[in-house]
């Protein structure tokens, strides 16, 4: 069964200073990993995606995520927070190939950028 | 392009009745759409798949009774809560898949809260 870990509740970081938010999967098969963000009672934004190709994925925001298959590892990145970066990430699995497969979705890491 | 509606955004009810949330994609056609429920400072746990034309497949644990859900057309799915109770009372958020081979991804409703009294 697909799955992903989130490993810190909440990630703690100093405006303009980097921060990383880890995930972490187990898949049998090729994976399907992606990062959405949730700002307070709204719906789930699209960051970024791993599909196939480069490990080095670029998404929304100035966020990016890097895929290392040898620690089954997709942390999200950012070189310079800001304070309007605090919000609810989720990291995701998804359960085949093409968008009408199921999203499973880690517990969630609560992002808090300090000015 | 890929923008998903939710309605209402909230609602408000009394325990016993039951309760229809609307999920659109505003602007291209989804043969499938995914309905999310989740508690405060939790994640979302997928409830149900719906493809149009046919029966939702429920997440194990889910009253397929109790959570209706209709996708009637390649555009509109709806979930009903019957006999609502304090329980149920969540943010449930829907998704709806775009088959555009360019995002070959999910865009999501900005959920609606359902608070049952």
């Amino acid at each position: 069964a697909q799955s992903v870990a989130q490993p810190e509740d909440q990630v703690n970081v100093a405006e303009g200073n980097p921060l990383t938010v880890k995930c972490t999967y187990s898949v049998s098969g090729n994976p399907y990993l992606f990062w959405y963000v949730q700002y307070p009672n709204r719906g789930l934004q699209f960051l970024l995606k791993y599909i196939t190709g480069d490990n080095l994925v670029k998404g929304s925001y100035g966020f990016e995520a890097e895929f290392n298959k040898s620690q089954t590892s997709f942390h999200l990145k950012k070189p310079s927070a800001l304070v309007s970066d605090s919000a609810l990430y989720f990291c995701a699995v998804r359960d085949g190939p093409d968008s009408s497969y199921k999203l499973i979705f880690g517990s969630g890491t609560r992002l808090l950028v300090r000015p | 392009g890929a923008v998903v509606s939710q309605h209402p955004s909230w609602v408000i009810c009394k325990s016993g009745t039951s309760v229809k949330i609307e999920c659109r994609s505003l602007d291209f056609q989804a043969t499938t759409m995914f309905w999310y429920r989740q508690f405060p400072k939790q994640s979302l746990m997928l409830m149900a798949t719906s493809n149009e034309g046919s029966k939702a497949t429920y997440e194990q644990g889910v009253e397929k009774d109790k959570f209706l859900i209709n996708h009637a057309s390649l555009t509109l799915s709806t979930l009903t809560v019957t006999s609502a109770h304090p329980e149920d009372s969540s943010f449930y958020i829907c998704s709806a898949n775009s088959p555009t081979s360019s995002y070959n991804e999910q865009f999501f409703g900005p959920g609606t809260r359902l608070t049952v009294l």
